[in-house]
């Protein structure tokens, strides 16, 4: 099994620019989520999916947009970027939202805007 | 809203000595989960505890559960260069169980 695997690695945007963050899992969760993590503030939950064709916003969803289309995918479009979006960018899934057996994280999306 | 403070923010310890780290919530929480970054890597998931006053150890790593479901430790015995990176606690607050809350992870450093 592959676990999550996101995409890109790595990427540069220019102010203004949009892009979409890959994540998928292999796993059958029902529960995937987006993740921030910028130095000091710890994680930061931007968008959360209890399934396909449901999602809901975290504690930090604006300038971001998410779909479920299927139970293996979860992308996250960046729709104008702005330099306070540049960031370690984090896709994690689990069986379910009470994590019971852990969430799965993806090995990270590090974005600089410019 | 609701938070989960976690202290200490860095410790830097010698090889072979101890390291605890310790979370507390504002609310009660349903469960508590502890997860290690290592340097440049994503979180992984080591552990939850759900009971009241549980405790589970995995090696040298132990994990507590307060009484109230309000606080959390971990501690290692015997630090070791391998125990390098961020530890972080999260936890669902016993309303809802979509979101965890995170605390900011103590970040460990052991010198060999």
């Amino acid at each position: 099994n592959a676990g999550v695997t996101q995409t890109p690695k790595f990427q540069v945007l220019k102010t203004g620019q949009s892009m979409t963050l890959q994540c998928a899992q292999d796993m059958n969760h029902e529960y995937m989520s987006w993740y921030r993590q910028d130095p000091g503030m710890g994680l930061r939950l931007i968008h959360y999916s209890v399934g396909a064709g449901i999602t809901d916003q975290g504690e930090v969803p604006n300038g971001y947009n998410v779909s479920r289309s299927t139970t293996e995918d979860f992308p996250l479009r960046l729709l104008s970027a702005a330099p306070s979006q540049t960031s370690v960018y984090f896709c994690a899934s689990s069986y379910s939202g009470t994590g019971r057996f852990g969430y799965t994280f993806g090995s990270g999306t590090r974005l600089t805007v410019v | 809203g609701q938070q989960v403070m976690q202290i200490p923010q860095y410790q830097h310890v010698q090889e072979g000595e101890d390291f605890t780290t310790y979370c507390n919530s504002s609310t009660t929480l349903s469960n508590i989960q502890w997860y290690k970054q290592r340097p440049g890597g994503h979180p992984v998931f080591l552990i939850q505890l759900v009971k009241s006053g549980e405790v589970k150890k995995q090696k040298r790593l132990t994990f507590q559960f307060g009484e109230a479901k309000k606080n959390s430790s971990l501690h290692i015995t015997a630090t070791q260069t391998t125990d390098v990176g961020t530890y972080f606690c999260a936890g669902h607050n016993a309303g809802n169980n979509r979101k965890l809350i995170w605390g900011l992870g103590t970040s460990l450093a052991v010198n060999p």
